[in-house]
């Protein structure tokens, strides 16, 4: 089956820009979406189909995919931002399944 | 606003079976796919599977000889059936709600647009 690779954690300073990827082969021809869980609650989806961003979701959330890693871009960030990000694709070889990465916990120093 | 909520036993024995509800709200059921997602405690997110409010199902392959997803229109719901249950089924299960569209190859791909809050299950005797 598909697997994808997130780091495991991420750290950024308020106001820089925090990047996070998620690696998986030939990703780039598949779309890939991302979620983000603050403690205790839900996932929340910031970007589907490698860039768009849901109603609601500020523009300092923008993603890219290409070759083996896709990548979620998150611009000034704020406290407010840390939270686990995770990517998924569908795997639509004979398994046909969705895919999450491990998750990466951002950190905002 | 869409709405999902999650209903049924914290707690599960050994060997038994796991039942979930999920209860839609703000919307139809209909016209829509409908998924299980899971996250044990301190892990990631896997999924579980999918069902067409028509009836079609889709199942994680690592989990398909026991699991079971139905949709009762009626009542706007759609329920989880896990059988066999260990302690490594122990988990937060979330109910979602599916979007899809075709990429550029032509694939459906799927993604997860609606969450409810989570239920955890534990399975201990």
């Amino acid at each position: 089956s598909y697997v994808l690779t997130q780091p495991p954690s991420v750290s950024v300073a308020p106001g820089k820009t925090a990047r996070i990827t998620c690696g998986g082969n030939n990703i780039g021809s598949k779309s890939v979406h991302w979620y983000q869980q603050k403690p205790g609650q839900a996932p929340v989806l910031v970007i589907y189909y490698d860039s768009d961003r849901p109603s609601g979701i500020p523009e300092r959330f923008s993603g890219s995919n290409s070759g083996n890693t896709a990548t979620l871009t998150i611009s000034r960030v704020e406290a407010g931002d840390e939270a686990d990000y995770y990517c998924q694709v569908w795997d639509s070889s004979s398994d046909h399944q969705g895919v999450f990465g491990g998750g990466t916990k951002l950190t905002v120093l | 606003q869409v709405q999902l909520q999650e209903s049924g036993p914290g707690l599960v024995k050994p060997s038994e079976t796991l039942s979930l509800t999920c209860t839609v709200s703000g919307g139809s059921i209909s016209s829509y796919y409908w998924s299980w997602i899971r996250q044990p405690p301190g892990k990631g997110l896997e999924w579980i599977g999918y069902i067409y409010y028509s009836g079609s199902t889709n199942y994680n392959p690592s989990l398909k000889s026991r699991v079971t997803i139905s949709v009762d229109t009626s009542k706007n719901q759609f329920s989880l059936k896990l059988s066999s249950v260990t302690a490594a089924d122990t988990a937060v299960y979330y109910c979602a709600r599916v979007e899809y569209y075709y990429d550029s190859s032509g694939y459906r791909t799927y993604y997860f647009d609606y969450w409810g809050q989570g239920t955890l299950v534990t399975v201990s005797s």
